[in-house]
């Protein structure tokens, strides 16, 4: 069956601008994680969703990071005033619940010119 | 916080064995993990132990956990060229979300 995938898988951005991220989940998967990984890094947890609800904020940076998953399935991150330092590779991962093996995505690599 | 550290880099003969250590500071830690990354792919998960097992085996791989010094390491048999990547290893506790190393670049080379 299909994987996670992530849209777009480039995006290249001025500073200061909005951008939104997609993130599709393996259907089925009520768990979906973000994180975002910078050049020679590991993955950092941004957020959390179980079903519609954020249930682990915890990671966002700032109130520049926000994400939603209205309907439980798909999710976006959406990041205003974009800043250089914002770039990085975002991952999107998905779960069948809580607690169980998370299976990542391909990723969005954003750059902030 | 929480802490995952590992030796950045790895170079090993085909054939030969590889061991990527790890270490980490959460003593509530439930799970801890090994993730591949290839140029230009997702992460795959490989293997993962819960925190009152002392080792795991699947294949060529192996996982060994000390829990007293929070020590994690992944042994590979027979490295070939295919296994050169990036491994992470991460942990994760109540909360559910992964707390990853910095990574282990691994080179195989002929």
């Amino acid at each position: 069956g299909a994987g996670v995938s992530q849209t777009p898988s480039n995006k290249v951005t001025e500073k200061g601008k909005y951008v939104e991220l997609r993130c599709d989940p393996i259907s089925g998967h009520t768990a979906l994680y973000w994180y975002r990984q910078s050049l020679g890094q590991g993955p950092e947890f941004l957020i959390y969703f179980q079903g519609t609800g954020a249930a682990d904020d915890s990671g966002l940076p700032n109130d520049r990071f926000f994400a939603v998953r209205p309907e439980g399935s798909v999710s976006t991150l959406k990041i205003q005033r974009t800043e250089r330092g914002d770039s990085a590779v975002y991952l999107c991962a998905s779960s069948p619940s809580r607690n169980n093996e998370q299976f990542f995505g391909p990723g969005t690599r954003l750059t902030v010119l | 916080g929480e802490d995952v550290e590992q030796s950045l880099f790895l170079s090993v003969r085909e054939g030969d064995s590889s061991v990527i250590n790890c270490t980490y500071t959460d003593s509530s830690s439930t799970y801890l993990y090994w993730y591949k990354q290839e140029p230009g792919a997702g992460l795959q998960l490989l293997t993962y132990i819960f925190s009152n097992m002392d080792m795991k085996q699947d294949q060529r791989l192996t996982v060994l956990l000390n829990k007293k010094d929070k020590h994690l390491s992944l042994r590979i048999a027979d490295t070939q060229t295919g296994d050169s990547a990036i491994y992470f290893c991460a942990e994760s506790s109540s909360t559910d979300k992964l707390i990853f190393g910095t990574g282990t670049r691994l080179q195989v080379f002929p």
